[in-house]
């Protein structure tokens, strides 16, 4: 089983859609929950993160963590073409400077 | 003012030539890491330096030969190159909780 398992996609939806994506996790040392997002050809940027369990929003978007059951989510409200990307989910224990683990990426599609 | 540059972005070789990519940041950050990323957008740790030592070696090809002149910039030296190498290769620099991405270096062996 991998440590971070990310269904690919790809997703698409019509413009204004609620979005939601979705990671599961197997180690319970994760403290850090990211989500980034990826334009095709470029670099990943960070969203947002959450420490911990819990809900956090951030304008159309709003992160989830579950550590009770291994499972975050992204959800994006009124979902725009511009939306259009790669999310990844990626995690971290706390403390030190461990590297990201990721999620396999969820390609998002938003049709005007 | 980019954060974390790569250089170059694209790179077309053929097998066995020896390589060399770029990766500086002006974040202030103490670790850097190599992230390679496969045709299906997986990314996956290769090395993490701290303070110009490295930490984490994931089990990569020694090949792949990272340095670090000091703790703003970290390159990544290919000997031999291969076709399976072809990839994106990404440069991150990271506080203690976010890390940030340079470009990405398109590598394509031929």
């Amino acid at each position: 089983q991998k440590e971070v398992e990310q269904d690919p996609g790809p997703l698409s939806v019509p413009e204004g859609a609620i979005v939601s994506l979705n990671c599961t996790y197997s180690n319970s040392a994760f403290q850090y929950f990211m989500w980034y997002r990826q334009y095709s050809r470029k670099g990943p940027e960070l969203l947002m993160y959450t420490y911990s369990s819990g809900n956090k929003e951030d304008g159309r978007f709003t992160a989830q963590v579950d550590k009770s059951s291994k499972y975050i989510s992204l959800f994006i409200r009124d979902s725009q073409p511009s939306d259009s990307a790669t999310y990844l989910c990626a995690m971290r224990p706390s403390g030190g400077n461990t590297p990201l683990v990721f999620g396999k990426g969820t390609r998002l599609s938003v049709i005007a | 003012d980019t954060a974390v540059s790569q250089t170059p972005k694209y790179l077309v070789t053929q097998m066995g030539n020896d390589k060399s990519i770029k990766c500086e940041q002006n974040l202030g950050h103490d670790t850097m890491y190599w992230y390679k990323q496969d045709s299906k957008k997986f990314l996956k740790i290769m090395f993490s330096y701290n303070n110009k030592e490295l930490i984490i070696n994931e089990t990569v090809p020694n090949r792949f030969s990272p340095k670090s002149p000091d703790k703003a910039h970290l390159n990544l030296h290919i000997n031999s190159l291969e076709l399976g190498d072809s990839a994106v290769y990404f440069c991150a620099s990271s506080n203690t909780i976010e890390a940030f991405f340079g470009q990405g270096t398109r590598l394509t062996v031929v």
